[in-house]
């Protein structure tokens, strides 16, 4: 099956201190996306990111968070100033073109702010 | 926006009885699919189905489209099925998941 990898898998960081999680999505995928669930509650959109623009973004995307995707294969998420309600799991994902097909996850980067 | 909801929210089971769970939909979707999360917190792709049936050893489901609401078939339940069953539906841009359904398979 193929597979969207995420680094690092764990990471503790101070409050405002600046966070880039990485992903590695599936070669020949064209969307890419970034969710969050913190502990024991649902899984958030964040942001989607399609054709090297990001094409919708939810109301958590502020200022704070940033994408890009630097060398064609990394899809990076950024979180500028972490707050302590930044901790949760981050999942990243990505999907081929068109309606018909499969969306994966990676296994996701718990970030932990203290 | 879309709104996904899930039905039971928590689900207790002896090990080798069967389960359906339900996702309804606010709107058409183009894209629908089951997850689950295992207890290390994996989100495993069980089904691509935003319409028709599939079958996948003991789990099946069903999407009928028009009537916007989808349906998770676990049969002959064990242990290892326990954790949380999402149910995630949108367009290409954006994939809105339901609360889920926790699910404990006891032996």
């Amino acid at each position: 099956e193929p597979e969207v990898t995420q680094t690092p898998s764990h990471q503790v960081t101070q409050m405002g201190q600046e966070v880039i999680l990485r992903c590695v999505p599936i070669s020949n995928h064209l969307y890419f996306y970034w969710y969050r669930q913190i502990l024991g509650q649902k899984v958030e959109f964040l942001v989607s990111f399609y054709n090297n623009e990001i094409s919708e973004k939810s109301e958590i995307f502020d200022d704070q968070f940033s994408v890009e995707r630097p060398d064609g294969s990394n899809f990076t998420l950024k979180i500028r100033s972490t707050k302590l309600e930044d901790s949760a799991m981050y999942f990243c994902a990505s999907r081929g073109r068109g309606s018909g097909n499969t969306i994966y996850f990676g296994e996701g980067s718990w970030l932990t702010v203290v | 926006g879309i709104q996904v909801e899930q039905s039971p929210p928590d689900l207790i089971l002896q090990e080798g009885a069967n389960s359906t769970l339900r996702c309804n939909f606010s709107d058409s979707v183009n894209n629908l699919q089951w997850f689950h999360q295992n207890p290390w917190g994996q989100l495993i792709n069980l089904f691509y189905i935003p319409s028709g049936t599939k079958q996948n050893g003991r789990l099946s489901a069903t999407t009928v489209a028009t009537e916007r609401y989808s349906l998770l078939y676990i049969s002959s339940s064990q242990t290892t099925d326990s954790g949380v069953y999402f149910c995630v539906g949108g367009g290409s841009e954006k994939l809105v998941f339901g609360k889920g359904t926790k699910l404990t398979v006891n032996p």
